[in-house]
């Protein structure tokens, strides 16, 4: 398996538009996680997802930030619209769940909103 | 509300000597303590994990050390060497709130050599 594949690598977008970024877990893994990397506040859980249901979004800063999971193959984050302290280093993650608890991460996606 | 405090957040050790860094949480329903480690550019990956019914596991040069009634755990690199260098972060999950996973601010660690 080729590990979670996140898309793109980097994204330079300008305040006020559309950002949506997408991830492809391991496939046979219950469970997406996406999380956002920021120097001040690390890394923060924003929604998680088990059998491609939303869990738990208490982390989505706000309306703005929603994510879906049509699919045990696919997960999006959309941001709209985008604002300059959006900017940070997201990443998605997976997992087995149960008693295997490993979370693999992608290499995650660059935002950048100017 | 952070649910795993972390420290330090910076680590200067020299090459060959042992890098510790220290985690503590609130929640006793965790059950799993595991440490990532992360390079530049890269995303977390695991590197060692621990449950609470062991105080102690080693893997090679890292060693977790856990204390249940203080709820604190440590990561420890024997023998630290430049290819250590990375951030680390502790986290801390229970399998009752779904494997979501609660993780420390992270240490960038860097070894010279």
């Amino acid at each position: 398996d080729a590990g979670v594949i996140q898309s793109p690598r980097h994204e330079v977008t300008e305040m006020g538009q559309e950002v949506t970024l997408r991830c492809k877990p391991i496939s046979g893994h219950d469970y997406l996680f996406w999380y956002r990397q920021t120097m001040m506040r690390g890394l923060e859980l924003l929604i998680y997802f088990n059998n491609n249901v939303p869990i738990d979004d208490s982390g989505m800063p706000e309306d703005r930030f929603s994510a879906k999971m049509p699919n045990a193959s696919f997960s999006t984050l959309k941001i709209q619209p985008s604002e300059p302290r959006d900017s940070a280093v997201y990443f998605c993650a997976s997992s087995l769940g149960g008693d295997n608890t490993e979370a693999f991460f992608g290499q995650g996606t660059r935002l950048t909103v100017v | 509300q952070q649910q795993v405090k972390q420290s330090p957040q910076s680590l200067i050790v020299q090459k060959g000597g042992i890098s510790i860094i220290n985690c503590a949480y609130e929640n006793t329903a965790f059950d799993y303590f595991p440490w990532y480690q992360q390079f530049p550019g890269k995303g977390p990956a695991l590197l060692i994990a621990i449950r609470p019914d062991v105080s102690e596991k080693k893997e090679g040069r890292f060693t977790i050390s856990f204390n249940k009634s203080a709820k604190q755990f440590s990561l420890h690199i024997m023998d630290s060497q430049p290819g250590d260098s990375a951030t680390y972060f502790c986290a801390a999950s229970t399998m009752n709130t779904g494997n979501q996973f609660y993780f420390g601010t992270g240490t960038s660690l860097t070894v010279i050599p």
